[in-house]
Formats: C-alpha cells, structure tokens, sequence
C-alpha cells in the first residue's frame, strides 16, 4: 500500500515565476492538507480539500491556491514566487470522517526561488 | 487561539540516557496532542497522539508522552536513549476532527555515543 506521494522531490524557480506541486493521498484517503516548512521552523497549514472543495484555510495569500481532484490527489499552485516562498511543502492525507488527527504525510517537495 | 510551545531547540544527550522533550499548549477547549518525528531530508512521522482517551500514551520507537491538563504540558519521554533517535521533533495540537494542525517551532536531538 503506498503511502503519501509527492511529486517532484526539488524544485528550483526564479521570482515572479509560478509553480505546481503534485500530492497523491493513501489510499482509502480522501481529505488532503498542505504545509509549508521554512527551514528550521515546523510547518504552517496552508489549506485543506476535501470533495474537491478548500475546506480550511490558514494565514496565506492569495497567490497560493490549489486544487484537488476526483481521484482526492491534489495540487498546489503559488503564484508570482518570493523570497520567501522557498520552504518544504508537505503533503498531508487522512479520512475525512476520522479527522486530523489520523493524517499522514508525504516526503516534501523542497522549492528553491532564486 | 491555538499555540504550542516546544522548550528547547536543541537537546542533546547520551546514548542510554533519559530523553525528555518539553511541550506546552494553549487551547480553550480540549485538544488534540502530537508528537512527530523528521529524520533529514523527510517527511513527518507519526510518533503519538493524545485524543481524550487515557492521559499517558504510547507510542513508536519507544516513545511516550503524558497529558497534564494542570500543567497544560504534553512532554514526550524515551528512558534510554538510542543513536538512531536522532531527529528533528514536533509537537502539534488540533481542536479534533478536521482541524489543522499547528506545530511547534521543534526540538532537534542530538545523540551522543
């Protein structure tokens, strides 16, 4: 049973250029979360989908959107990168009716912006 | 509003010694604790959580970690410290079913042959 997979593993984009990260939940999960993690930090919630829908929503902007599809697997989508945008993004999946507290997470997609 | 406070950024400690990682939370209804382990370069392991049942839990590896609404402490413990602990660790709190997770800044654990 394969667990939470993200793709691509590293990812290196200038400022001002937009990116897509890529996240296939466990299967029999149908809720998907988004994390990013500055280095040294612990992650900050970014938004979370459920039936295709963003349930939830942390402290972000607008450039950050994302989507999830009928198969539950789901994108992430940050526009006009910064700085500061350079973080590992983590991928998180449970069940909705089991909650968050059953969530397990993907290896990360480290975004470099240069 | 939700916070958790992780004492220490860095502990280090003797392999076979005590490890003890220091975790506050701020919730004004009862939450939901956990504790996840970072090995480099990875994503976030499931280590233990606390969801209303018993007050000391145990979890992988070794791991547990106590409860105390008093103290509104969720410290995680080892008794005997193990060179492969070595890792990055968080602790995080949620209100329950469907709620986000919001972690601590983390501990890193040093092991020390």
């Amino acid at each position: 049973d394969a667990g939470v997979t993200q793709s691509p593993t590293h990812l290196i984009k200038t400022r001002g250029q937009q990116v897509t990260l890529r996240c296939s939940p466990k299967s029999g999960h149908d809720t998907v979360s988004w994390y990013q993690q500055a280095l040294g930090q612990g992650p900050q919630f970014i938004f979370q989908y459920y039936e295709e829908e963003e349930r939830q929503r942390g402290n972000f902007p607008d450039r950050f959107s994302g989507h999830q599809f009928p198969n539950y697997s789901s994108e992430l989508n940050v526009n006009a990168l910064l700085l500061g945008d350079s973080a590992l993004y983590l991928c998180a999946s449970s069940p909705w009716e089991l909650g968050a507290d059953t969530q397990y997470f993907g290896p990360g997609t480290r975004l470099t912006v240069l | 509003a939700q916070s958790v406070t992780q004492l220490g950024s860095h502990v280090s400690v003797s392999e076979g010694a005590l490890v003890l990682l220091r975790c506050n939370y701020s919730s004004s209804v009862p939450p939901y604790l956990f504790w996840y382990v970072q090995y480099p370069n990875q994503g976030l392991q499931l280590l233990l959580k606390y969801t209303s049942a018993a007050t000391l839990v145990k979890g992988i590896n070794g791991f547990e970690a106590e409860f105390k609404k008093s103290e509104t402490s969720f410290h995680l413990t080892k008794p005997s410290a193990h060179m492969s602990d070595a890792a990055e660790y968080f602790c995080a709190v949620t209100l329950g079913q469907g709620g986000k997770l919001i972690f601590g800044q983390g501990t890193e654990l040093s092991v020390k042959p």
